[in-house]
């Protein structure tokens, strides 16, 4: 089963806006990552964010954590055709040493 | 590119059938995870193996087995397949079977079950 939820399901927004995709999860976790998926291929990961962390930045991308609410958001600021994807949070929880995923974020960008 | 192959890209096959799918890890990475990512869903986890063994598994038949080799390559296999086995199956190496690794995925195998 699904560890968690993403909101929204899906996002059209227009180039160079920013996108928000928020995720929600069920139990404590040792960290969230998110990734990003083309077209049903290979899961590319884009940013890792340790349980006592709050926020973190990669170029981009801006990425939350509020554990006290099992929820994380990711911002992709400046949006670009490119980054037209599906987006996916994945939890690891505490003692285990696999990934959770959630449901996908579907984002077009509109150019 | 992560430096993970999987092979076959595409692969059909029918009902009751067996299959074998193949990865390659990412040079000195000594785990192996798979996943099955069913038509728009997320990956699930189907299991991991760590310097040859099997050591964590999701909540998958027996039928789903799997193997890693000495040079650290894998293999899930799927007997009596389903129609619902149909689905995108990743492979996912890294170094160290620590849940805090960043985990590189391979571009899938696409299943049709007939």
């Amino acid at each position: 089963s699904q560890q968690g939820e993403e909101d929204p399901q899906a996002l059209s927004i227009q180039e160079g806006e920013n996108a928000t995709m928020n995720c929600s999860y069920k139990t404590s976790i040792n960290n969230l990552q998110w990734y990003r998926q083309n077209s049903g291929r290979g899961l590319v990961h884009l940013i890792l964010i340790r349980s006592n962390e709050r926020e973190k930045h990669s170029g981009r991308l801006r990425v939350t954590l509020d554990t006290s609410k099992k929820s994380s958001s990711l911002l992709i600021t400046a949006s670009r055709a490119a980054d037209t994807a599906s987006y996916f949070c994945a939890t690891v929880q505490t003692g285990a040493n696999n990934l959770f995923f959630g449901t996908g974020t579907r984002l077009t960008v509109i150019p | 590119e992560t430096g993970v192959t999987q092979s076959p890209t595409h692969l059909i096959k029918t009902r009751g059938q067996q299959v074998t799918l193949r990865c390659s890890s990412q040079s000195g990475h000594n785990t192996v995870s798979w996943y099955q990512q069913a038509l728009g869903q997320g990956p699930q986890f189907i299991f991991q193996y760590y310097r040859e063994e099997e050591n964590g598994r999701g909540n998958f038949p027996p039928r789903f087995s799997g193997l890693q080799f000495p040079n650290y390559s894998s293999e899930l296999n799927v007997n009596a397949l389903e129609l619902d086995d149909s689905a995108l199956y990743l492979c996912a190496s890294r170094w160290g079977q620590n849940g805090a690794d960043t985990q590189y995925f391979g571009p899938g195998t696409r299943l049709t079950v007939l």
